[in-house]
This record gives structure tokens, C-alpha cells and sequence, in this order.
């Protein structure tokens, strides 16, 4: 089973609208950590933002905010007034266990996001 | 967090040579990972770099296609070994480091193209 699922292949959004990219993942542990990753075509994996399993408020950086759900084991990455730039492939990660924990992530397929003048 | 040059950016190779990538952190770390991306895909664990010891590497992946030399906590480097055009993808490493929480710092790619 698949521990990151990214079901959106591809999104678009018009220009300073804002968009959710769908990310659920699957986990045992008490403690893990959620990622947000933004690749532009240049190929640079660029991090965005990130929520801990104990954190009680969604995180957010900027205009992005993840709307973290832990009954339903989403961590949606909200982008809010999309701009050009904003296009590029955007995954979403998983790293499990706590201190001692395996520091491996595991990634989502990723969705493409379009953003439309 | 850690800044990672990573060299070179791209490259096209010919087939049945090889290739080595090299990673630069600007700070000390422990745990470095190397990644596979073929195109339009995933990312694709090929091993975690430990200084001081071997490379671990991922299933699917043998040291004999991909070694990896990790002499310090700042350098890596991957070697793509008698490479065929299936090799061609870009290529990732990355740091993990804790600023507060755990997370991952990566190097800006490596695009290769194998003809």
C-alpha cells in the first residue's frame, strides 16, 4: 500500500485564485512529519512547509498553508492567490517515527499544477 | 538550513561511460540521501550515504552501477556507471538536518541524458 497518495495527476487554477492539492498518507506511528515540495522544471526540489503529527495549529508559510486533517490522515497543501510562478510539480512527503525513527521520507507521485493567466 | 552546490548541473553522456555527480554541503551533516527521478516520475531512494561507513543502498539498486564515497560529513558523490539511455533522469541528493524539526534540504539536480 501506498504510504503517500497524491490523486490529482494534474490541476489548473486561473491566476490569484487559490488552489488544494490532495495529499493522504498512511501510518502506524504516533509520530511523523508531513512535506510539502515544489519542483519548477528546472528540477530543484524546493521546500515549502511542513506540519509535525503533534502540532496543533496547520502550518503555514506565506501564501502557503497546509490543512492538516489527523483523523483523516490528509495534509492538503492550500496555495492561496496562485501566481504564475507558481507552476511547477508539487509532492507531498512522509517521514515517520520519532527520534530513532527511520529519517527516510517517503514521497507521493506528485501533481502538476497549471497556472493560468 | 544546509546549502548544497551540486555539480554538475546537466550532462549528456555517451553510452558505456560513466558519470560522477558531486554534492557540496556548506555545513556538517550526517545523513545524506541520493535519488533517482526518471521522467515524469517520483523520487526514487537509491541509497543513504553515512560518513564512515558503506552506503546503504535501496532494492533495485547495486553498488557496482552506483557507487557512492562519502569521505566527509560535507561531500558526496554518485557515480552512474556504465550507463545506458534507461540512466537518463535527474539525479538528487539531499541533506536531512534538524532546524526545529527533521526535515530535507536538497542539492539543485543533476539532468542526465544518455545517448
Amino acid at each position: 500500500a501506498q504510504k503517500i497518495t497524491q490523486t490529482q495527476p494534474g490541476m489548473f487554477v486561473q491566476e490569484k485564485e487559490a488552489v488544494t492539492l490532495d495529499c493522504t498518507y498512511d501510518t502506524s506511528d504516533q509520530s511523523y512529519g508531513l512535506f510539502w515540495y515544489k519542483q519548477p522544471s528546472s528540477g530543484e526540489m524546493i521546500f515549502l512547509i511542513y506540519q509535525g503529527s503533534y502540532d496543533e495549529q496547520n502550518a503555514t508559510e506565506g501564501r502557503y498553508s497546509l490543512n492538516f486533517q489527523k483523523a483523516r490522515k490528509s495534509a492538503n497543501l492550500v496555495i492561496s492567490a496562485s501566481q504564475l510562478g507558481d507552476s511547477a510539480m508539487y509532492f507531498c512527503a512522509m517521514r515517520e517515527g520519532g527520534t530513532g525513527g527511520s529519517y527516510i521520507p517517503t514521497f507521493g507521485r506528485g501533481t502538476s499544477l497549471i497556472v493560468h493567466p | 538550513s544546509a546549502v548544497i552546490s551540486q555539480k554538475p548541473s546537466r550532462d549528456i553522456c555517451q553510452r558505456g561511460t560513466s558519470l560522477t555527480i558531486q554534492c557540496q554541503v556548506d555545513s556538517q551533516v550526517t545523513m545524506m540521501f541520493w535519488y533517482r527521478q526518471q521522467p515524469g516520475q517520483s523520487l526514487t531512494l537509491i541509497a543513504t550515504a553515512n560518513q564512515g561507513s558503506e552506503a546503504t543502498y535501496e532494492s533495485g539498486f547495486v553498488i557496482d552501477k552506483f557507487p557512492i564515497s562519502r569521505p566527509n560529513l560535507t561531500f558526496s558523490t554518485l557515480t552512474v556507471s556504465n550507463m545506458s539511455p534507461e540512466d537518463s533522469s535527474i539525479y538528487l541528493c539531499s541533506v536531512g538536518e534538524n532546524n526545529g524539526h527533521y526535515g530535507y534540504t536538497f542539492g539543485s539536480g543533476t539532468r542526465l541524458t544518455v545517448v
